[in-house]
Parts: C-alpha cells; sequence; structure tokens
C-alpha cells in the first residue's frame, strides 16, 4: 500500500539554526500540505501547496517557513531560523485531488534547544 | 472563526464494551467532517469522513459516526471495542464554501485506552 515517508523522524536543533523536513509524497499525489502539532495541542494547519504554489497558508506560516519541490518528488518545509516555539511534530499529508482524502507522513519530531 | 471541540482527552473502556468519542464543531457554513486515528508512533490515518448523504457514516474497523446538524455533532461510536483499538482519535473539519480551501481543522484529539 502506498505511504507518505517523512525523514528525519528526529531533529534536534539549537535555536538560530535552520532546519530542512523531507516528505516523500505518495507517487500520484498532486496536493501536498504540513501540519503540525506541538506537545498537548491540537493539530494546526501551516500549508498546502500544488502546481509548485502555494495555493493556502496559516498565520503561523510566517517569512520563517518555506516549501517548495526541488526535485519533483521531495517535498520539503524550511524552517530558516529557528525559534523554541517551533519545536513540535510536523506532518506532511497528501492527496490526489482538492477534496481527497488526505493522506498522512508519520511525522517529524523537532526539538528546538 | 471555525473550531472543533473533543471535550474528552482520555476515555478508559473496558475490552468488548461500546464506546462513543465526542465532537463538537462551530462553524457559519458547511462543513465536511472526518475522524482520523494515531496509533503509537504513526501517522494519522482516515476513519471515515461525511461529505453528505446518509448522516450515518461507517467507516473502517467497525466504527461509525453521526452527523447531526442541529447539534453540530458528529459523534464517534463503535459497539465492542478491542485492546488493538487504543489509539489517539482526531476529529476535524473543512470548510465547504466553493473549494476555496481544503485544509484540515483538528480537533485536541481523545485517547482511546481500551483495557483487558
Amino acid at each position: 500500500e502506498p505511504e507518505v515517508t517523512q525523514t528525519p523522524s528526529h531533529q534536534v536543533t539549537q535555536m538560530g539554526q535552520e532546519v530542512i523536513l523531507r516528505c516523500v509524497p505518495i507517487s500520484n499525489h498532486l496536493y501536498f500540505y504540513w501540519y503540525r502539532q506541538i506537545l498537548g495541542q491540537k493539530v494546526e494547519f501551516l500549508v498546502s501547496f500544488y502546481n509548485n504554489e502555494i495555493s493556502e497558508k496559516s498565520e503561523i506560516f510566517d517569512d520563517q517557513f518555506s516549501v517548495e519541490r526541488p526535485d519533483g518528488s521531495n517535498f520539503t518545509l524550511k524552517i530558516r531560523s529557528t525559534k523554541l516555539e517551533d519545536s513540535a511534530m510536523y506532518f506532511c499529508a497528501t492527496s490526489g485531488g482538492f477534496f481527497n482524502e488526505q493522506f498522512f507522513g508519520p511525522g517529524t519530531r523537532l526539538t528546538v534547544l | 472563526a471555525q473550531s472543533v471541540t473533543q471535550l474528552d482527552s482520555q476515555v478508559p473502556v473496558f475490552e468488548e464494551a461500546p464506546v462513543e468519542l465526542r465532537c463538537n464543531y462551530s462553524s457559519s457554513v458547511s462543513v465536511y467532517l472526518f475522524w482520523y486515528v494515531q496509533y503509537p508512533n504513526q501517522g494519522l490515518q482516515l476513519l471515515l469522513k461525511y461529505l453528505s448523504g446518509s448522516t450515518l457514516v461507517k467507516g473502517i474497523n467497525g466504527f461509525e459516526a453521526e452527523f447531526n446538524k442541529s447539534q453540530t455533532s458528529f459523534h464517534l461510536r463503535k459497539p465492542s471495542v478491542h485492546i488493538s483499538d487504543t489509539a489517539e482519535y482526531f476529529c476535524a473539519v473543512t470548510l465547504n464554501y466553493g473549494g476555496a480551501t481544503n485544509k484540515l481543522i483538528f480537533g485536541t484529539g481523545t485517547l482511546l485506552a481500551v483495557q483487558p
């Protein structure tokens, strides 16, 4: 069964450092999303991406965040200068259509020290 | 603003007993409704969804949910749970107004703890 994969599973970084979280979508999917879950809080939408551009972003997704699909397969989330409050589980999701089921990856746990 | 409320953070239940996980939402426009399950160290998996039609929706693993528009609820039920149902369950909505958005808005989750 096809699945969404994410690397790394756990990333520890120092405050102010840049991190890149990677996602490999299901191969015929066209819509890509990032969500995050701060420990003990709800899963929150960050950004959606379609046709090589951002289609929607939340207020959390500020200038420190960026997304791209650099090689047509990986879908990445970059945080330029991490803050303590960026510590969270980051989930990638992909879907084959606008209202199709979103398939989630296992997540990357980001710890900012 | 839209929101999803899961009042129960944890629901302990004995194996083979019935269970109901509650979900209420608030929205000024119509919504699509979803339940996701997260097993330990795994991603979120779709259990079931309500888009339109019959208000009783059946999903995987014997779960079902009923959409109640007047009470703005979408409670999840299973008549007899197994140990393997132990997981975190998330209710979510996405807004239904002309395809402008498909982001999921999640509740805080309910941990279903099935005991032998």
